[in-house]
């Protein structure tokens, strides 16, 4: 059974530039969340999607934002980067209703310059 | 808001040693809680998830005890391996808001050959 897949693990852009990163989540799993990690702050919650619909967000500007298509697959963007975008972004995937275990990918790791 | 902490913040044993690594949270409306282990510039494997309604779960060398009242949780490892070294994260959901994980800063652990 495939985990969940993140892309692309790298990335490297330019302050200014704007970034879309790809999540695609284990077969069935309709909830998919986003979570930033950095060295000071930590795993820091960004906003989470079910059935193509954002229900819960983090306190982060408008600048993130995401998506969740009809197939579970979620993608979130970051438009006018900052250095203090560069993190490591995670997806986190899980199965509908409460109680169940959320299951993460490996992340991409994104540097701005 | 909930607040999780994590003790230690670092932790070094020799081989074969059994170990126990702390978390506590301030907020016992807890919904789930659930270990993570993280390798360097990985991303988050699950280890264990107790619900709210267990006190304890077990997987091979570990077992994760819960405490809602006193809003604490324990992660016991059995005989360490080197290959157990990793960063220990503890990460709870609330009742009111069970899509959102609030992590705490993690346990960096280190098992000595």
């Amino acid at each position: 059974k495939a985990g969940v897949t993140q892309t692309p693990r790298y990335l490297i852009k330019t302050r200014g530039q704007q970034v879309t990163l790809s999540c695609s989540p284990i077969s069935g799993h309709r909830s998919v969340s986003w979570y930033q990690q950095t060295p000071g702050q930590g795993l820091q919650f960004l906003f989470e999607y079910f059935s193509e619909t954002q229900r819960n967000k983090g306190n982060f500007p408008g600048r993130f934002s995401g998506r969740q298509f009809s197939n579970s697959r979620s993608e979130m963007n970051v438009s006018t980067l900052e250095l203090g975008d560069s993190a490591l972004y995670l997806c986190a995937s899980s199965l509908v209703g409460e109680n169940t275990e959320a299951f993460f990918g490996q992340g991409t790791r994104l540097t701005v310059v | 808001k909930q607040e999780v902490t994590q003790i230690p913040a670092a932790l070094s044993v020799p081989e074969g040693e059994n170990l126990v690594l702390n978390c506590s949270f301030t907020d016992s409306a807890i919904y789930n809680l659930q270990w993570f282990r993280q390798d360097p510039g990985k991303g988050l494997t699950s280890l264990l998830l107790i619900q709210s309604s267990q006190r304890e779960q077990t997987s091979g060398r570990l077992n994760a005890s819960l405490d809602k009242s006193s809003g604490r949780s324990t992660l016991y490892i059995a005989a360490s391996q080197p290959g157990d070294s990793a960063t220990y994260l503890c990460a709870v959901t609330n009742t009111y808001n069970f899509n959102k994980f609030y992590f705490g800063s993690g346990t960096k652990l280190n098992v000595k050959p």
